[in-house]
């Protein structure tokens, strides 16, 4: 059971144009969404995180837009860059403390300069 | 930028040998977790760590995999008897204590011939 999914699978734009990755959810215990980018032969590494209380967040070129009552939320990356051609994770965490990333399929992105 | 250590970076082992690798958390990060990402890019969540107690596993880890984080000593995950199919990245995160955030090292990439 594919408890966090992502879409699309792949995305390609060009540089200067916004990304716009997607991310729904099944259970509503989940309170916790982070981001993690990744890119080739390199662990994931913490993007931008949000919490259900907020419906956004910003941090930089990077942003999140959630959507509680539809269970879903996206990442909009706005003046792409090549340096930002990564997969990208949307992952979530039930709310008890310590509780384990859940992951989605990861969306592999590629800026064409 | 994370200062989750793992070692050794890369680990290739026949199949029925032991496989070890460990993982230094953050410094101040009594909450230690592994998962495993294969070549699909899927995670799954193996174990995690509060100091030196276990606060979940899944039932892979209960059979040939075993964890452990003794006190003052690298945590580190064991594979008793490797099989192909447990050829993949293994990722270890950590996180302070109350904190949903999780911190990945590197990862050790385990490949079983």
């Amino acid at each position: 059971q594919q408890q966090v999914r992502q879409s699309p699978q792949s995305l390609t734009v060009w540089e200067g144009e916004t990304a716009i990755l997607n991310c729904s959810y099944e259970d509503s215990t989940f309170d916790y969404f982070p981001w993690y980018w990744q890119f080739p032969r390199e662990s994931p590494a913490l993007l931008i995180a949000i919490r259900p209380v907020s419906n956004k967040k910003e941090d930089g070129r990077f942003t999140i837009f959630f959507n509680k009552r539809e269970k879903k939320l996206s990442l909009h990356i706005t003046d792409s860059q090549p340096g930002d051609s990564a997969t990208y994770f949307c992952a979530a965490t039930p709310n008890y403390n310590q509780g384990k990333l859940i992951f989605g399929q990861g969306t592999k992105l590629s800026i064409k300069p | 930028n994370s200062k989750v250590i793992q070692t050794p970076r890369y680990l290739v082992k026949g199949q029925g040998q032991k496989a070890k690798m460990r993982c230094i958390p953050e410094k101040g990060h009594p909450v230690v977790f592994w998962y495993q990402q294969n070549k699909n890019n899927e995670f799954k969540f193996l174990i995690n760590f509060q100091n030196q107690e276990v606060l979940q596993q899944i039932d892979m880890t209960e059979k040939r995999f075993s964890a452990e984080c003794p006190s003052n000593s690298p945590c580190s995950l064991e594979i008793q008897s490797s099989e192909a199919g447990d050829s993949a990245l293994y990722l270890c995160a950590s996180s302070r204590q109350g904190s949903d955030t999780q911190y990945f090292g590197p990862g050790t990439r385990l490949l079983v011939l």
